[in-house]
């Protein structure tokens, strides 16, 4: 079972340059999000969506879109990457509130 | 907003010692999640709590929730190297839908 998969692993970019972290998973779930790791900061929650065509803002969303035209797939698109946005980012997945979530291994991503 | 505060930052203990994490959110939570990440992993679900004083077990490790349903805590007992890693509490409100994680508490176990 795939669970959640992100892709890429890795990505280097330099300042300015637009680029979109996939997010897909296979478990049917109705609930996604996106998290930004920093050292010291704990998870972030980035935006989220609870549905197919549903999205909200979560408490770190400037400089991030995202959308959700189908029940598995939540790409996180950066407009115009920043130094700011280094991080290490994980996408999640929940059946629904009050359920486990589900995370995939992450994007390691390093704007220079 | 909802505020979900984790202590300590860092633990370092001998094998064979009890761990301690306690997590406090400034607002009452609808239930609590545990998670652990390895180094370089990702976060693994470990277990939720959604009654007032609810307490649980999973082997070695056991998880609180406490009565006004703003704090919790995950004691391990008699820690192993494989404990490594960092633990993560997480809090939601009302949909439950919105986790807010605390910042995690790094654990060390040297043999």
């Amino acid at each position: 079972n795939a669970g959640v998969t992100q892709t890429p692993k890795f990505q280097v970019l330099k300042t300015g340059q637009s680029m979109t972290l996939q997010c897909a998973q296979d478990m049917n779930h109705e609930y996604m999000s996106w998290y930004r790791q920093d050292p010291g900061m704990g998870l972030r929650l980035i935006h989220y969506s609870v549905g197919a065509g549903i999205t909200d803002q979560g408490e770190v969303p400037n400089g991030y879109n995202v959308s959700r035209s189908t029940t598995e797939d939540f790409p996180l698109r950066l407009l115009s990457a920043a130094p700011s946005q280094t991080s290490v980012y994980f996408c999640a997945s929940t059946p629904g509130g009050r359920s486990a979530a589900f995370f995939g291994q992450g994007t390691r991503l390093t704007v220079v | 907003g909802q505020q979900v505060m984790q202590i300590p930052q860092y633990q370092h203990v001998q094998e064979g010692e009890d761990f301690t994490t306690y997590c406090n959110s400034s607002t009452t939570l609808s239930n609590i999640q545990w998670y652990k990440q390895r180094p370089g992993g990702h976060p693994v679900f470990l277990i939720q709590l959604v009654k007032s004083g609810e307490v649980k077990k999973q082997k070695r490790l056991t998880f609180q929730f406490g009565e006004a349903k703003k704090n919790s805590s995950l004691h391990i007992t008699a820690t192993q190297t494989t404990d490594v890693g960092t633990y993560f509490c997480a809090g939601s409100v009302n949909s439950g839908y919105a986790l807010n994680f605390g910042k995690g508490t790094s654990l060390l176990v040297t043999p």
